[in-house]
């Protein structure tokens, strides 16, 4: 079983939908959580970044943390075509030493808004 | 501010070369990593360098070696590449080895006929 599951989709929604995407993980360790956005052929870039359990809203960003269910989702209100990419979700123990920096990522969810 | 630069952006290599992937950051971050990326595994870590001077091995370092050349740059190297190395590489820094806010390059596509 894989540390971090991700549904890799894809997802295809109309313009101006509510996306949600969601990872589950089985590492209790895990404290900090991202959520990466990547367009075809490009490297992946920092959407948002939370610490344990809650809510984190950026915008149209709703980056939410379930850790007794360890369960985090990412919410994209009034979705547009620019935000069709793949959403990885990643995440980090706190587990100091060289366990810093070693992100464990989903495998990645594909998708779409169309006009 | 190019951020994190990766070279080459593509190459073909065949089974049995060589190559070595060059990696540059202009943020002054002390971590530095190097992920592949394959359809279905998601990123997986090869190594990382925690700060200048130090190397370790991440998920996957089978293959690979690394070189920290300085604060700035971080090479990796295919010493015997093999058709199961066909990947996209990514290079990416942090500022420190916390390493929650890490900044990826463009990637680097791989190809070992």
């Amino acid at each position: 079983q894989k540390e971090v599951e991700q549904d890799p989709g894809p997802l295809s929604v109309p313009e101006g939908a509510i996306v949600s995407l969601n990872c589950t993980y089985s590492n209790s360790a895990f404290q900090y959580f991202m959520w990466y956005r990547q367009y075809s052929r490009k490297g992946p870039e920092l959407l948002m970044y939370t610490y344990s359990s809650g809510n984190k809203e950026d915008g149209r960003f709703t980056a939410q943390v379930d850790k007794s269910s360890k369960y985090i989702s990412l919410f994209i209100r009034d979705s547009q075509p620019s935000d069709s990419a793949t959403y990885l979700c990643a995440m980090n123990t706190n587990a100091g030493g060289t366990s810093y920096g070693k992100l464990t990522f989903g495998q990645g969810t594909i998708l779409t808004v169309h006009p | 501010n190019a951020g994190v630069t990766q070279t080459p952006k593509f190459q073909v290599l065949k089974t049995g070369q060589s190559m070595t992937l060059q990696c540059a950051q202009d943020m002054n971050h002390n971590s530095m990593y190097w992920y592949r990326q394959d359809p279905g595994m998601g990123l997986r870590l090869i190594y990382y360098s925690a700060s200048e001077g130090t190397t370790d091995k991440g998920e996957v370092p089978n293959g690979y070696n690394v070189s920290r050349l300085n604060k700035r740059e971080f090479s990796l190297r295919l010493e015997s590449a093999a058709p199961s190395q066909t990947s996209v590489y990514f290079c990416a820094s942090s500022e420190t080895a916390a390493g929650n806010t890490i900044y990826f390059g463009e990637g680097s596509w791989l190809t070992v006929v």
